[in-house]
């Protein structure tokens, strides 16, 4: 089946550093969606960024990903973190196989520090 | 529009309680899940429903967790019976035609 991975469980950076997290999957699908999730302490998971094409960046709130199916990734990039940003990211796919499947990695907490 | 809404947002249940947790999904949406968050396993998926017809049970969740949705704007997940194991966050989704989903703030469970 489907499956995300999410290779850094915790990042600490410092504020004004830039930040790449790592989301590689795999499908057997064609018709298929990605995601990035965000979810502050004690909040709802919030959409942050989604995209199905390929080798076009996504950008919102100063976070981009691009989808590049040749690697199978759909990496999270920002230039440079504010506090604001410490939040758990979740990267998901979503298969479009007659009913949806909706796969989610395991999360990365990203603290960022003064 | 509304969001997706969940009750009770904390719930302290007793070992061997039953104990039923409620989610109304956004107006139009026809996709509803029901996930379990904790900081090791991260998000596992509960129950799917599209259009009120259970998709997916959650599989090694079936013997003591329940989800049902009696019409399109309501759903309850069922525990019974709750177990410490069972403490987590509670999380409820919904979405339209395989698009983002939006969660619900979600209901604390612990289980003493």
């Amino acid at each position: 089946g489907d499956s995300v991975t999410q290779t850094e469980g915790l990042v600490t950076l410092t504020e004004g550093l830039p930040v790449k997290l790592n989301c590689t999957y795999q499908t057997a699908y064609s018709d298929v969606a990605f995601f990035w999730y965000v979810q502050h302490l004690n909040e709802a998971p919030k959409l942050l960024l989604r995209s199905s094409t390929d080798n076009k960046r996504t950008e919102h709130q100063g976070f981009h990903a691009t989808l590049h199916k040749s690697s199978s990734s759909f990496h999270l990039q920002k230039s440079s973190v504010q506090l604001s940003d410490s939040a758990l990211y979740f990267c998901a796919l979503s298969d479009n196989t007659g009913y949806q499947n909706f796969y989610f990695g395991k999360g990365t907490s990203l603290t960022v520090i003064p | 529009d509304a969001g997706v809404t969940q009750t009770p947002r904390h719930e302290v249940a007793e070992k061997g309680q039953t104990i039923i947790l409620k989610c109304e999904p956004v107006s139009g949406h026809n996709d509803l899940f029901w996930y379990r968050q904790t900081k090791i396993q991260g998000l596992e998926l509960l129950s799917y429903f599209r259009s009120k017809s259970l998709m997916e049970d959650g599989g090694a969740f079936k013997d003591r967790f329940k989800a049902e949705m009696l019409n399109s704007s309501f759903s309850t997940l069922k525990i019974q019976p709750t177990e410490p194991k069972d403490s987590a966050v509670y999380l409820c989704a919904s979405s339209r035609d395989w698009d983002e989903q939006y969660f619900g703030p979600g209901t604390r469970l612990t289980v003493l």
